[in-house]
């Protein structure tokens, strides 16, 4: 049974590009979560999807959005690219049935230059 | 606002010698707490949880973590690390939106353990 997958694992990107992640939640798995952990931080809550609808949000500003498909694979878009934007951007899954556990995918690491 | 306290940055212990992790929380109602580890490069595995009920959870790889309401604390706990323990543990305490039926996690800024052989 495979885990949270995340790809790709690197990026690197230039100020004012955009940016597109993507993550498949563990099997039987509905809902997806997004962070964002920058160098020695703790994760950061930006968003959470289910059934397709952005349903809570973090103190991220609009140039982060995201998607969530029929399959309940997400991806994570970010525009206009900010040096502050570099960091690890971890993706989480739960299922409706238990939503206070969440299993973690490896993350993308995200190098904005 | 809600918010989660890893007092300790950096903490080195020997192989074999007991481990304790500090945490403390700010949140009004009654806090669900986690604690995860994060590997080098890796993602976040959770180790334990507590929502209710007994004070003294237990968790996989040894972990037990203690909530103490009169302290706001809920600290991790290990008798005897070993090597592969090494990693960055961070502690966490959900928020519940339950009009909107949604949660998120909030975490400290995490505590790297090192383990001297």
């Amino acid at each position: 049974d495979a885990g949270v997958t995340q790809s790709p694992t690197h990026l690197i990107k230039t100020r004012g590009q955009q940016v597109t992640l993507r993550c498949s939640p563990k099997s039987g798995h509905d809902t997806v979560s997004w962070y964002q952990q920058a160098l020695g931080q703790g994760p950061q809550f930006i968003f959470q999807y289910y059934e397709e609808e952005e349903r809570q949000r973090g103190n991220f500003p609009d140039r982060f959005s995201g998607h969530q498909f029929p399959n309940y694979s997400s991806e994570l878009n970010v525009n206009a690219l900010l040096l502050g934007d570099s960091a690890l951007y971890l993706c989480a899954s739960s299922p409706r049935s238990d939503l206070m556990v969440q299993y973690f995918g490896p993350g993308t690491r995200l190098t904005v230059t | 606002a809600q918010s989660v306290t890893q007092p300790d940055i950096h903490i080195t212990v020997s192989e074999g010698a007991s481990l304790e992790l500090r945490c403390n929380y700010s949140y009004g109602a009654t806090p669900y707490l986690f604690w995860y580890v994060q590997s080098p490069g890796q993602g976040l595995q959770l180790l334990l949880k507590y929502f209710s009920g007994d004070t003294l959870v237990q968790g996989i790889k040894g972990f037990e973590a203690e909530f103490k309401r009169s302290q706001s604390s809920f600290n991790l706990r290990k008798p005897s690390v070993h090597w592969s323990d090494a990693a960055e543990y961070f502690c966490a305490v959900v928020l519940l939106y339950s009009g909107a039926g949604s949660y998120q996690l909030t975490f400290g800024k995490g505590t790297k353990l090192s383990v001297i052989p």
